[in-house]
């Protein structure tokens, strides 16, 4: 099957920094990519959707000066959180879409000090 | 509106017994019904799908789901659980094979050898 990948798998970092990871999708081409936020033990839920060439879609409630989001090419796109604080700190999943499937990717472990 | 529910957080299933997890959705349109499975720490893992067809549904690893239109359920079963099926479980629905979902809580299933 197709294989999305995510970097990094796990990352601390102090309160007021900025993180990046990355979601690629290794053996094809994705135009939409969806980001999904799960708490522990809780459900995943969907942050933005992220097209290819233009803006990402927002979900409501989704900060999108905090929660930046770029999707320059049809095999990655990155999500940047700006300014972390400890409320950020989540477990961060990506997903690339084919012509008929959602693949997701190992997921982002965040902590904020 | 449109959600999913899964009533059981957490399922405690001996080895070799039988297991039905359950999922009730709520959906406007005609509902693309997935379920999937998450180890600790790992993303998800696509276990079967139903958009259309023979509402009895095979997916990897010895499991099956059903549709049921006039219940809105779509309960996973399988046969004989093993205890590397351990792990949590999620039903979502979306509008298409590539659209964004909307996950269930989940349901965290343990096994008793």
């Amino acid at each position: 099957g197709a294989v999305v990948s995510q970097h990094p798998s796990r990352v601390i970092c102090k309160s007021g920094t900025s993180v990046k990871i990355e979601c690629r999708s290794l053996d094809f081409q994705a135009t939409t990519m969806f980001w999904y936020r799960q708490f522990p033990k809780q459900s995943l839920m969907l942050m933005a959707t992220s097209n290819e060439g233009s803006k990402a879609t927002y979900e409501q409630g989704v900060e999108k000066d905090k929660f930046l989001i770029n999707h320059a090419s049809l095999t990655l796109s990155t999500l940047t959180v700006t300014s972390a604080h400890p409320e950020d700190s989540s477990f961060y999943i990506c997903s690339a879409i084919t012509t008929d499937t959602q693949y997701f990717g190992p997921g982002t472990r965040l902590t904020v000090l | 509106a449109q959600s999913v529910t899964q009533p059981d957080i957490h399922i405690t299933v001996s080895e070799g017994a039988s297991l039905e997890l359950r999922c009730n959705y709520s959906y406007g349109a005609t509902p693309y019904l997935f379920w999937y499975v998450q180890s600790p720490g790992q993303g998800l893992q696509l276990l079967l799908k139903y958009f259309s067809g023979d509402t009895l549904v095979q997916g990897i690893k010895g499991f099956e789901a059903e549709f049921k239109r006039s219940q809105s359920s779509f309960n996973l079963r399988k046969p004989s659980v093993h205890w590397s099926d351990a792990a949590e479980y999620f039903c979502a629905v979306g509008a298409g094979q590539g659209g964004k979902l909307i996950f269930g809580q989940g349901t965290e299933l343990s096994v008793k050898p």
